[in-house]
């Protein structure tokens, strides 16, 4: 049974640019959220989706964005990167009613 | 508005020692859920426990314990007997009934050496 994955690893991105991460929710997971881990603290939640809509959302500017596909994989869309998006981006995923979320291994975003 | 404060940034203990990781909360809701997770070198966050608002019976998993006490609005988590696997960095998160948002203290680094 695979874990919740996300593509690419690491990405290196220059000022100004767009990035599209992409996250793969565990086996019988309908439920996605993404977070931002800055260096040395914790994530902070960016947004879910459920149904392929936007649920609930943190307080990020909407150079953020998402989408979710009909088969409950998502992708995290950044646009005009500033240099202080650069963090690690966890994809966590869950059954709706339930509480427990499961998180992918993150992709790296470094931004020159 | 929800919190979660670790105060200990940085904890070192020799192997084989007992070792405590603090985490205080605040929210205003009646119905919550409380978490351990773990994130190792490797930067996934691995779930470890989960906890609701309205059962304050402490817990054990082997080596792991958690003390949840309403009346302190703490959630501790202790390590018995450390190993040096048991390094890594680890968050205590808050989530309301209802939403998927987790919030996140800022972790403690659990350093366990031979």
């Amino acid at each position: 049974d695979a874990g919740v994955t996300q593509s690419p690893t690491h990405l290196i991105k220059t000022r100004g640019q767009q990035v599209t991460l992409r996250c793969s929710p565990k086996s019988g997971h309908d439920t996605v959220s993404w977070y931002q881990q800055a260096l040395g603290q914790g994530p902070q939640f960016i947004f879910q989706y459920y149904e392929e809509e936007e649920r609930q959302r943190g307080n990020f500017p909407d150079r953020f964005s998402g989408h979710q596909f009909p088969n409950y994989s998502s992708e995290l869309n950044v646009n005009a990167l500033l240099l202080g998006d650069s963090a690690l981006y966890l994809c966590a995923s869950a059954v709706r009613e339930l509480d427990e979320q499961y998180f992918g291994p993150g992709t790296r975003l470094t931004v020159t | 508005a929800q919190k979660v404060t670790q105060a200990q940034t940085e904890i070192s203990v020799v192997e084989k020692e007992d070792v405590t990781l603090d985490c205080v909360y605040e929210t205003r809701d009646t119905t919550y859920y409380l978490f351990w997770y773990k994130q190792p070198p490797s930067g996934e966050l691995v779930f470890l426990i989960r906890r609701n608002s309205f059962d304050e019976q402490n817990e054990i998993s082997g080596r792991y314990s958690w003390n949840f006490q309403k009346s302190t609005s703490s959630f501790n988590f202790t390590i018995t007997a450390s190993q040096v696997v048991d390094s890594a960095v680890y968050f205590c998160a808050l989530k309301n009934r209802g939403f998927q948002k987790l919030v996140f203290g800022t972790g403690t680094r659990l350093l366990v050496s031979p």
